[in-house]
């Protein structure tokens, strides 16, 4: 069965650090590439960043960008998601997600069940 | 404001046809894919089209995508009360080389 399973979510301070993981089964991890969507609460989707199968390319939204790396380790099939200098706009149920796994079209399928970050004094 | 135009709701009673249609631009939903979630509260999304109008595997047919130009729609017939959801479009775009979601639309079965 293929899983994603988030952690490291929490409650951080302005201007704080966390580093989210992303822990990948079922499935052949370094054949897909990954990618990190947001959901503020109450709010709608918000894709946050994009990492191609060897890492080698790399996409952020507008709103995280010079703030936030993602990171991929096929050798442990783990996913990264580092977010720096939070703000408050941050908090939010961070998913992570795969992609298609072919250069032709891109989707989002499957998801993780999200960890939830914080930002707040 | 989302790059994508979805309408807020959307409602409908049981067994009828809904649609919900995703506006964007040639920058986006006009040279790429689109694909379609499914989110039920409390629960992450859910793939329900992609490709346009490709169905995964256990989706029922009651589900359909197609895209024209700019636009894009999703086609739900025989509505059922477990079909209350909210729905995204999202492609990827060209020009800000992100992807982008549409704002949501929240199908109420009446």
């Amino acid at each position: 069965e293929v899983q994603l399973v988030e952690s490291g979510g929490g409650l951080v301070q302005p201007g704080g650090s966390l580093r989210l993981s992303c822990a990948a089964s079922g499935f052949t991890f370094r054949t897909y590439e990954m990618n990190w969507v947001r959901q503020a609460p109450g709010k709608g989707l918000d894709w946050v960043a994009y990492i191609t199968r060897s890492g080698d390319n790399i996409y952020y939204a507008a709103s995280v960008k010079g703030r936030f790396t993602i990171s991929r380790d096929n050798t442990k099939n783990l996913l990264y998601l580092q977010m720096n200098s939070l703000r408050a706009e941050d908090t939010a149920l961070y998913y992570c997600t795969r992609g298609s796994g072919n250069d032709e079209d891109n989707y989002f399928d499957p998801w993780g069940q999200g960890t939830l970050v914080t930002v707040s004094s | 404001q989302s790059v994508l135009t979805q309408p807020p709701s959307v409602s409908a009673a049981p067994g009828q046809k809904v649609t919900i249609s995703c506006s964007g631009s040639s920058s986006n939903i006009g040279n790429n894919y689109v694909s379609w979630y499914q989110q039920f509260p409390g629960t992450a999304p859910k793939l329900l089209i992609y490709d346009n109008n490709k169905r995964p595997s256990g989706i029922p047919d009651r589900f359909s995508g197609s895209r024209s130009a700019t636009s894009a729609t999703l086609g739900i017939t025989g509505l059922q009360t477990g079909d209350e959801a909210d729905y995204y479009c999202g492609t990827w775009d060209n020009s800000l080389s992100t992807w982008v979601f549409g704002g949501g639309t929240k199908l109420t079965v009446l």
